[in-house]
């Protein structure tokens, strides 16, 4: 089946500092990758779709200048969380659209911000 | 705006059968998945719908009626392995792509 990565699997940073997320499909492209967000105990939260090629759209909410998504190839996409501070500790995790419209996601990431 | 609901925690008896509902109000409907989530991993996929009816997979089940915004996963012959949060997820159509909006999630403890 399809695979879809990220790296890393855990970053602790201090706050005020910036994080990069990646997401791969590692055997599919994928022009559409989807970014969401999980709190403890609670669901995942769409955060903002990566398209290939142009510009990201953020679900409403979602700080665009602060949740910088790249999506410069195919099969990567990349999340960078600016200026990080405590509340954006989270578990984020992506998924990657193939070009039957199933939805793969990622193992996520845990962020930790001092 | 898009609401999905599901009940927040349930518990149930090794080997019995539980069910999770989950309803759901959205625009532009595209489709019904659950997915299974154990804490601190990915989502895995456990059934699609689109169309009105009972999809039946091994020891899952998951029903859905559009016109009552309503869907059901039906897990039978529980094992304490199926102890985890199942999500309902609704795929939209939102502008120019289809997108994933999530429910609640519903915690589900299975007990000896």
């Amino acid at each position: 089946g399809a695979v879809v990565s990220q790296h890393p699997s855990r970053v602790i940073c201090k706050s005020g500092t910036s994080v990069k997320i990646e997401c791969r499909s590692l055997d599919f492209q994928a022009t559409t990758m989807f970014w969401y967000r999980q709190f403890p105990k609670q669901s995942l939260m769409l955060m903002a779709t990566s398209n290939e090629g142009s510009k990201a759209t953020y679900e409403q909410g979602v700080e665009k200048d602060k949740f910088l998504i790249n999506h410069a190839s195919l099969t990567l996409s990349t999340l960078t969380v600016t200026s990080a501070h405590p509340e954006d500790s989270s578990f984020y995790i992506c998924s990657a659209r193939d070009g039957n419209g199933w939805q793969y996601f990622g193992p996520g990431t845990r962020l930790t911000v001092l | 705006g898009q609401n999905i609901d599901q009940p927040t925690e349930m518990t149930a008896t090794e080997g019995a059968i539980v069910q999770i509902n989950c309803t759901y109000q959205t625009s532009g409907f595209n489709g019904l998945f659950w997915y299974q989530q154990h804490a601190g991993e990915a989502p895995t996929f456990l059934s699609y719908n689109v169309l009105d009816g009972l999809e039946e997979k091994g020891r899952f089940s998951s029903f859905l009626s559009r016109s009552k915004g309503y869907s059901y996963l039906l897990l039978k012959e529980l094992q304490m392995k199926d102890s985890a949060s199942y999500l309902c997820a609704v795929r939209v159509i939102g502008g120019a792509t289809n997108k994933l909006i999530f429910g609640t999630g519903t915690l589900l403890a299975v007990q000896p």
